[in-house]
């Protein structure tokens, strides 16, 4: 089946770094990728919409310039926590469809956690 | 209110019992789609329905559909411990990939 591969799985960085996180359709093509914020026991909450080829469509509230998006393959796309702060520690799930196939199922990369000190 | 709530929000029951969750949602959908996440992982994938479909089954998993009333059920009979995970419904309105997840209930299956 589908696999996506998120890295890192936790990183822990200081307060005024960068972080880059990957997200890798294993199996598959992905023209769209998508990028969520999960709070505790909270629901996901869509951050962007990652389009091969061109800019990412960001969420109303989610400052681009802050949240770096870039979809350079049909197989990877990245997102970069830019002079992440401790506010910005979160755990990061990224999706991706699969271009030849006509239903909506998205399949997951196993998240990332982040935590700013 | 966000699109696609869930109820109810925790669940717990024990091993072999059934489990039902609902979701309500608020605007016209092309597809509801349900995911399961074990705790500090990604979201699997469990069974989509589409708008013209009224029922779904897949393995131990009945999920329903009612778009009049703007309601999706979950069933998961004879519950096992390894069932324990927040479930999510998600809604779309075309087959584009972008989906509104609901707040998720968690279930605990107690052996």
């Amino acid at each position: 089946g589908a696999v996506v591969s998120q890295h890192p799985s936790r990183v822990i960085c200081k307060s005024g770094t960068s972080v880059k996180i990957e997200c890798r359709s294993l199996d598959f093509q992905a023209t769209t990728m998508f990028w969520y914020r999960q709070f505790p026991k909270q629901s996901l909450m869509l951050m962007a919409t990652s389009n091969e080829g061109s800019k990412a469509t960001y969420e109303q509230g989610v400052e681009k310039d802050k949240f770096l998006i870039n979809h350079a393959s049909l197989t990877l796309s990245t997102l970069t926590v830019t002079s992440a702060h401790p506010e910005d520690s979160s755990f990061y799930i990224c999706s991706a469809k699969d271009r030849s196939s006509g239903a909506n199922v998205l399949t997951f990369g196993a998240g990332s956690r982040l935590t700013v000190l | 209110s966000q699109q696609g709530e869930e109820d109810p929000q925790a669940l717990s029951i024990q091993e072999g019992e059934n489990a039902t969750m609902n979701c309500s949602y608020k605007t016209s959908i092309n597809n509801l789609q349900w995911y399961r996440q074990n705790s500090g992982r990604g979201l699997v994938h469990l069974i989509l329905i589409r708008s013209n479909e009224r029922e779904k089954h897949s393995g131990r998993l009945r999920v329903t559909l009612d778009t009049s009333k703007k309601s999706s059920s979950l069933l998961i009979t004879a519950s096992r411990a390894a069932d324990t995970a927040s479930y999510f419904c998600a809604t779309a309105n075309t087959n584009a990939g972008k989906s509104t997840f609901g707040d998720g209930t968690t279930l605990t299956v107690k052996p």
